[in-house]
């Protein structure tokens, strides 16, 4: 069965620092990746994904990802971060057919001012 | 205003007795899932719909049931079964049981088993 990793729990970051999320996925065939964002209090939400094409996918508030297909990885990046981006990061693989996710554990992101 | 509502936000029960958990979509979506989200696991699985009267077991199935007798409902039953319900519920939808279709997820039930 597939599954997803990543290896950061949490973090904390000052504002302007530059983020990278790692995401690490197992499974050999073709899969679709996702990064999910869960804001306090709020809905979990799509930031962005991939299905193929360009391996640097761009999604909202300023995040990118990359498929490195070697790598099994789909690590989530932002330049410079904000008080607002503090929140749950989750990783999502979908494998085969159907549109059944394997989340990976999540990375809980603080954001100090 | 469309999207996905849960009910309630937060829900007591006692050891032993089953709980029903609401979830509901006006966005006219065949495919709905539920998930469950433990601390430092992420979400899991639990029982996903593609169209109504149908549903198959996710990862995590036993101890829940589900019913979809309506396109816009699908409620997830806690049962005695379940060795640790204590957990956040969160219900998803999506157009069709597709990859290219993206998942939309409610608000999410708190559920504490006393």
């Amino acid at each position: 069965a597939q599954s997803v990793s990543q290896h950061n729990h949490h973090v904390i970051l000052s504002e302007a620092a530059s983020l990278e999320l790692g995401c690490n996925y197992s499974y050999g065939g073709t899969v679709n990746l996702f990064w999910y964002v869960q804001y306090p209090g709020q809905h979990l939400q799509l930031l962005l994904k991939y299905f193929s094409g360009d391996p640097l996918v761009k999604g909202i508030k300023g995040f990118e990802a990359e498929f490195i297909k070697s790598k099994f990885s789909f690590n989530l990046r932002k330049p410079s971060v904000q008080w607002s981006d503090t929140a749950e990061y989750f990783c999502a693989v979908r494998t085969g057919g159907g549109n059944k996710l394997t989340f990976g554990t999540g990375t809980q992101l603080k954001v100090e001012l | 205003d469309g999207g996905i509502t849960q009910s309630p936000k937060y829900l007591f029960r006692k050891e032993g007795q089953n709980v029903t958990l609401s979830c509901e979509q006006n966005l006219n979506h065949d495919a709905m899932y539920w998930y469950r989200q433990d601390p430092g696991q992420g979400l899991r699985l639990i029982y996903y719909s593609h169209i109504v009267n149908d549903f198959q077991k996710g990862d995590i199935a036993e101890g829940y049931s589900v019913s979809r007798e309506k396109k816009e409902s699908f409620p997830l039953t806690v049962t005695s079964a379940q060795k640790n319900p204590t957990a956040f519920y969160l219900c998803a939808s999506s157009i069709q049981e597709s990859a290219y279709n993206e998942q939309f997820f409610g608000p999410g039930t708190r559920l504490t088993v006393l």
